[in-house]
């Protein structure tokens, strides 16, 4: 029974690129959260999807962040136009519903050169 | 706007003594609440949680106690060992876990064997 698959677990793109990162969620949990962690900093919440439907984007940046959550196949948030400040750790979590019971990937280390 | 405080970013402990991990949090609306242990280069692992109806958990070695007028809790190892060297997550949300979690900055536990 395979956790929360996340790739790429580094990702580097220089400014101005986009970013895709991947995400996996356990076999059977449809909602998916994502978090993002700055250095030093705790982990800040994104945005919370079930399948086809964002639930909740109050942290998502207004700009150039994006998720998806399709029928088929892997979560995806995108980055378009990276800047520095977009480097950081971004962990993605699932759960089987909506409580906080979840198990979190091992995270996609973004670094913009 | 720090909603949940882990004032100490460190805390060192020999092996077999207590560790105590302490979370303040400032929205009195936080009703559930989680301690979350994070490795090097791995996502945050779920330890232990407790809702506001109570005032402790205990599960094993971990033991939550929640102060709710002091909106205080704390995380008690015990005994300490090295594998417990860790950075640790205090999370907090609202509607009996329905929202999005709001973490702090985390604390590294050093245990010294």
């Amino acid at each position: 029974n395979a956790g929360v698959m996340q790739n790429p677990r580094h990702l580097v793109r220089r400014r101005g690129q986009e970013a895709r990162l991947r995400c996996s969620p356990m076999k059977g949990h449809s909602h998916v959260y994502w978090y993002r962690q700055l250095p030093e900093e705790g982990l800040k919440f994104m945005v919370y999807l079930q399948k086809e439907n964002i639930i909740d984007e109050s942290g998502m940046p207004k700009e150039r962040f994006s998720a998806e959550f399709p029928k088929e196949g892997p979560s995806i948030l995108r980055i378009q136009q990276v800047v520095r400040g977009d480097s950081a750790a971004y962990f993605c979590a699932s759960s089987p519903d909506r409580r906080n019971g979840y198990t979190f990937g091992s995270g996609t280390r973004l670094t913009v050169v | 706007d720090q909603q949940v405080k882990q004032n100490s970013p460190s805390l060192s402990v020999q092996e077999g003594r207590i560790s105590i991990l302490n979370c303040d949090y400032t929205n009195s609306m936080f009703d559930y609440f989680l301690w979350y242990k994070k490795y090097p280069a791995e996502g945050p692992t779920f330890l232990i949680s407790i809702s506001s109806i109570k005032d402790k958990n205990e599960d094993g070695r971990f033991t939550v106690f929640l102060n709710k007028s002091a909106k205080h809790l704390s995380l008690h190892i015990v005994p300490s060992q090295p594998g417990d060297s860790a950075v640790y997550f205090c999370a907090a949300s609202r509607n009996s876990g329905n929202t999005p979690l709001v973490f702090g900055k985390g604390t590294r536990l050093s245990v010294i064997a």
